[in-house]
């Protein structure tokens, strides 16, 4: 079964650095893209960006582009989605998905990962 | 990059059909057959319900169906149910080799 098992929730202080992950397991990791989506509360679907866990090329959404980084570990297979420096604004849940074989479709998904971002 | 237009709600009583409406431009929706539409329950993650904007992945009801006309998708449901009360998002490929969503439709169940 294709599974992606995220880390758990989270809370931070604004100005601090933060890595969530999503472990895939059940297929080949280096053969499909994942992305990361975030998911504000009440609020709708935004793709972030994806990553080529083949050779970690990434692909950045402009609005998240420049404030978040996106990696992947072939060895653990395991995606991550970080900030250096975080904004209450990233108050969120975020997910990860792995791409379909063209890499334009989503699924599945992870459970998703809650940040949350006050002082 | 703008998001796709959806409505913001819909609805429909059990057993009729109901009709999303995902509008874009020529460079996502109407430039590519790469429209994807996901449900999401209250506290879930989001589902694949339709890729490449008419395919049905196994597993999910012949009830939902996709199709794309200029730069306007569409994902339709017959027979509605009450488990198909939830949000739904379209996604589309663009030319600047990203990927946008609609801003997600509420469906009621009357």
């Amino acid at each position: 079964e294709v599974q992606l098992v995220q880390s758990g929730a989270e809370v931070k202080k604004p100005g601090e650095s933060l890595r969530i992950s999503c472990k895939g397991s059940g297929y080949s990791f280096i053969s499909y893209w994942i992305s990361w989506v975030r998911q504000m509360p009440g609020k709708g679907l935004e793709w972030m960006g994806r990553i080529d866990p083949s050779d970690s090329y990434t692909n950045y959404s402009p609005s998240f582009q420049g404030h978040v980084t996106i990696s992947a570990d072939k060895s653990t297979t395991t995606a991550y989605l970080q900030w250096s420096s975080l904004r209450a604004s990233d108050t969120a849940m975020y997910y990860c998905a792995r791409m379909g074989p063209t890499g334009v479709w989503f699924g599945p998904w992870g459970q998703g990962t809650l940040v949350t971002v006050s002082s | 990059q703008s998001a796709l237009t959806q409505p913001a709600s819909v609805s429909g009583s059990p057993g009729q059909s109901i009709t999303i409406s995902c509008t874009g431009t020529g460079t996502d929706v109407g430039g590519y057959n790469y429209v994807s539409w996901y449900q999401q329950h209250p506290g879930k993650a989001p589902f694949l319900m339709i890729y490449d904007v008419s395919n049905r992945p196994s597993g999910v009801s012949n009830r939902f169906s996709g199709s794309k006309s200029g730069n306007t998708a569409s994902l339709t449901i017959s027979g509605l149910q009450a488990e198909d009360e939830a949000d739904y998002y379209c996604n589309s490929y663009t030319s600047s080799n990203t990927l946008v969503f609609g801003g997600g439709t509420k469906l009621t169940v009357l």
